[in-house]
């Protein structure tokens, strides 16, 4: 399968903790995004590499957030202090020049 | 006006019969659009997508209307399978890449 993969699929932490989730975009794709999507909303969009290069992100990004992709191949998206506000499903796409964003099936995150 | 608005439904369809939902974006600069489906549980897949004033897919078809700034999307011959949420999706812009999605209008095709 060549289709963008994350890995955990589902990661239940306490309030607190750190949790790191990755991401593999589609080999031959340069630009990399990470979505959040909560129960009956569309996916909102957090940040954006192109290569290695994290050219944008969201507001909606706290300090608590951070992302990475250092060899612009896979990339990381740790969450410290994790609240249970955090909890949601994060998704990474990933594209080459288009538009056209391809998603991985998520990282399905529960803080309890 | 929000960026994307959708109505959420759900629709509620026959089996073989056609449905239009709509969607309005408030970026009057946005030059492509995008419909994605996504099942229950799962990640969002590229259904279409629109770069000028429409895109027909087989039994999708898809519709821009720049001056009212709105796109359309139509399911011809309706299935069982084609029961989904489907997102609408804007170019964030501003510069921006990422996308901005609508909540999703949810359909639910009848036998």
């Amino acid at each position: 399968d060549t289709g963008v993969s994350q890995d955990p699929r589902h990661k239940i932490t306490k309030r607190g903790q750190n949790v790191t989730f990755r991401c593999d975009p589609i080999s031959e794709h340069n630009r990399l995004y990470w979505y959040r999507q909560t129960l009956g909303q569309g996916p909102e969009f957090l940040t954006y590499f192109q290569n290695e290069a994290q050219l944008e992100k969201s507001r909606l990004l706290s300090d608590r957030f951070s992302a990475e992709r250092p060899k612009g191949s896979f990339s990381t998206l740790e969450i410290q202090r994790t609240e249970q506000g955090d909890s949601a499903m994060y998704l990474c796409a990933s594209s080459s020049m288009s538009y056209e964003q391809y998603f991985g099936p998520g990282t399905r995150l529960t803080v309890t | 006006r929000k960026e994307v608005e959708q109505d959420p439904g759900p629709f509620n369809v026959p089996e073989g019969a056609t449905v239009a939902f709509n969607c309005t974006y408030s970026n009057s600069a946005s030059q492509s659009f995008f419909w994605y489906r996504q099942d229950c549980r799962k990640e969002p897949k590229l259904l279409m997508s629109v770069y000028s004033s429409g895109n027909e897919d087989g039994r999708f078809t898809a519709q821009l209307n720049r001056a009212s700034q709105y796109i359309s999307l139509l399911i011809r011959d309706s299935k069982l399978s084609d029961s989904a949420t489907y997102l609408c999706v804007v170019p964030s812009g501003g510069g921006a890449d990422g996308l901005t999605f609508g909540k999703g209008t949810h359909l639910i095709i009848q036998p």
